[in-house]
């Protein structure tokens, strides 16, 4: 069973261009969260989608940052107009439809935003 | 609103060795789950150990152990006879049912040979 797959790993992008993340979950996985770590700090809560559905956007800036799940393909997690404050790594996690396994989340590997 | 506190931003150990790494939380939900995630400089986040906070037993992974004080709100890990493959950032976190995880700032661990 491959684990969460995020593309690319590192992407390079000038002030202003526009950033696309992706994120595929582990099979069987219906919810897909994206956090945001800044250098030497933790890891910080974005989004939390469902199939076509946002659950909680609370943690996503209200400019520029949008996210999708959509019925088939990938999450995308869409920055437009990048700025250097941008760059970050940013990781998708993924976790089971119910259960007592719900509570945990299998993260993926990461993206390395960099702003140039 | 919930927070998790790493009072340790360094920590080391000797190889072989036992060390502790501290967490404390601050939740008004009665039912969460409570991890400990370690990153590598590969940055991939692994999971190292979680709790249920209904359980009063502590967890345990092998050399890895949680002393869970629900009342103090207060979750440590523990790893025992120390690897040099421990060496790793290692962030504290916490999560409902279903719903985002609040990781602590993390602590840096050395492991010296």
């Amino acid at each position: 069973n491959a684990g969460v797959m995020q593309n690319p790993r590192h992407l390079v992008r000038r002030r202003g261009q526009e950033a696309r993340l992706r994120c595929s979950p582990m099979k069987g996985h219906s919810h897909v969260y994206w956090y945001r770590q800044l250098p030497e700090e933790g890891l910080k809560f974005m989004v939390y989608l469902q199939k076509e559905n946002i659950i909680d956007e609370s943690g996503m800036p209200k400019e520029r940052f949008s996210a999708e799940f959509p019925k088939e393909g990938p999450s995308i997690l869409r920055i437009q107009q990048v700025v250097r404050g941008d760059s970050a790594a940013y990781f998708c996690a993924s976790s089971p439809n119910s259960g007592d396994s719900s509570y945990e989340q299998y993260f993926g590997p990461g993206t390395r935003l960099t702003v140039t | 609103a919930q927070t998790v506190t790493q009072s340790q931003p360094e920590m080391s150990v000797q190889e072989a060795e036992t060390v502790t790494l501290s967490c404390t939380y601050d939740t008004s939900e009665s039912d969460y789950y409570l991890f400990w995630y370690k990153q590598p400089p590969s940055r991939q986040m692994i999971l190292v150990i979680r709790q249920e906070a209904y359980k009063q037993q502590n967890a345990t992974e092998n050399r890895f152990s949680v002393n869970f004080q629900k009342a103090a709100k207060s979750f440590s890990l523990k790893i025992s006879d120390s690897q040099l493959g421990d060496a790793a950032m290692y962030f504290c976190a916490m999560g409902n049912a279903g719903n985002m995880l609040t990781f602590g700032g993390g602590t840096r661990l050395m492991v010296k040979p």
